[in-house]
């Protein structure tokens, strides 16, 4: 059974950061470009940031370029986000995607003083 | 704001047939496929339509989805109560260099 579980949500400071992880299992996790993708509350679906299988490509959405990082270690099969610099907008819940199939129940993050 | 636009709801009452529109442009739509999302809060979304019409193992043959030039549709045929959801589309758009989802619509089973 494919299952991605995110972790390192909470709640942080404006300007702080944070780590999200997502460990995968059940499927050839070296094999699979993956994503995170966020809803804030009240709103929808917005892409972040995506990873290629082998890490060598990865794209942002314009909201979170050179605040965000994404990558993985397929060693380890697990997915991270870095993210630094937070704001308030950045409030939501990330979800860890495999493309685009699989979705993790999504991990909470609170950016607010 | 998304590049992709959805009505914000659409409504029916359990067997009749909805249609979610989804209108793009040149650079998304217009050049790639695009796939359909349902979304039950508190839930993880699920993929309900790939490649603008195919349906993964598991999704009934009620839900199908169509693309044209710059749009795409999804409609759920024989509406249940279960079909109460958020639907998003999503594809690549070649100008943002990124993915990009809709706007979403809220189904509602009257």
């Amino acid at each position: 059974e494919v299952q991605l579980l995110e972790s390192g949500g909470g709640l942080v400071q404006p300007g702080g950061s944070l780590r999200l992880s997502c460990a995968a299992s059940g499927f050839t996790f070296r094999s699979h470009d993956m994503s995170w993708v966020r809803q804030a509350p009240g709103k929808g679906l917005e892409w972040v940031s995506s990873i290629s299988d082998r890490g060598d490509r990865t794209h942002y959405a314009n909201s979170v370029k050179g605040r965000f990082t994404i990558s993985r270690d397929n060693s380890k099969n697990t997915l991270f986000l870095q993210m630094n610099s937070l704001r308030a907008e950045d409030t939501a819940v990330y979800y860890c995607v495999r493309h685009w199939d699989a979705w993790g129940l999504g991990a909470l993050v609170t950016v607010s003083s | 704001q998304s590049v992709l636009t959805q009505p914000p709801s659409a409504s029916g009452t359990p067997g009749q047939r909805v249609t979610i529109s989804c209108s793009g442009g040149s650079s998304n739509i217009g050049s790639h496929s695009v796939n359909w999302f349902q979304h039950l809060p508190g839930t993880a979304p699920k993929l309900l339509i790939y490649t603008n019409n195919q349906r993964p193992s598991g999704v009934p043959d009620r839900f199908s989805g169509s693309k044209s030039g710059t749009s795409a549709s999804l409609a759920i045929s024989g509406l249940q109560s279960e079909d109460e959801a958020d639907y998003y589309c999503a594809t690549w758009d070649d100008s943002l260099n990124g993915h990009v989802f809709g706007t979403g619509t809220k189904v509602t089973v009257l």
